[in-house]
């Protein structure tokens, strides 16, 4: 079975500050995977997807993204953080093909950004 | 058009109660799945049904543990006889129909179970 890792619980980032957050995942085929974000007292929305083609992806709000096969990483990435992205982060897997097509999530990384 | 809406929000049950969840996915989507995220852990996959139909719940405990998805009405996840450890928030997620595939879900806001 797949499974996630997101070794950071939780970063402290001041405002402007460059993040990435890391995400490691367990399977040996083809997989979609996504990051999740919740920011506070909001349910969990789409921050961006990888299916295929370019392992750089863009999401909203300036993130993004890069599918690293050989280390089986997603690791996510915005060049300057804003307070308003405080929120927790969930990265997530799915097998693309056969007849399994629940997402494998993270632990999650709680991100806080400093005014 | 309205979000997947979950209730109760915040449901209170001491020991060897019943605890039924309820989810309305958004209009057009009839695929729901349902996952339980327990204290300081991730998401953990439950349940992924369409209307009237089970399609996986490898993720459910085999005992106390059920959910349905009827053709009218809402989503159903139902914890027999409580214990302390279903102590959780529980989200159900939906997707579109025809959207199966792409993993885009829609989640609601959750119900959090505390068990007395």
């Amino acid at each position: 079975a797949q499974s996630v890792s997101q070794h950071n619980h939780h970063v402290i980032l001041s405002e402007a500050a460059s993040l990435e957050l890391g995400c490691n995942y367990s399977y040996g085929g083809t997989v979609n995977l996504f990051w999740y974000v919740q920011y506070p007292g909001q349910h969990l929305q789409l921050l961006l997807k990888y299916f295929s083609g370019d392992p750089l992806v863009k999401g909203i709000k300036g993130f993004e993204a890069e599918f690293i096969k050989s280390k089986f990483s997603f690791n996510l990435r915005k060049p300057s953080v804003q307070w308003s992205d405080t929120a927790e982060y969930f990265c997530a897997v799915q097998i693309s093909s056969g007849s399994a097509r629940q997402l494998t999530f993270g632990s999650g990384t709680q991100l806080t950004v400093l005014p | 058009n309205a979000g997947v809406m979950q209730n109760p929000r915040h449901l209170v049950r001491r020991r060897g109660q019943e605890a039924r969840l309820r989810c309305s996915p958004m209009k057009g989507h009839s695929h729901v799945y349902w996952y339980r995220q327990l204290p300081e852990e991730g998401l953990k996959f439950m349940v992924y049904l369409q209307k009237e139909n089970i399609i996986d719940e490898s993720g459910m405990p085999k005992e106390r543990f059920s959910a349905e998805f009827p053709k009218e009405g809402p989503s159903i996840l139902r914890i027999q006889q409580v214990v302390r450890g279903d102590s959780a928030a529980y989200f159900c997620a939906s997707l579109p129909t025809g959207r199966e595939n792409t993993g885009e879900l829609f989640f609601g806001e959750g119900s959090r179970l505390t068990v007395l």
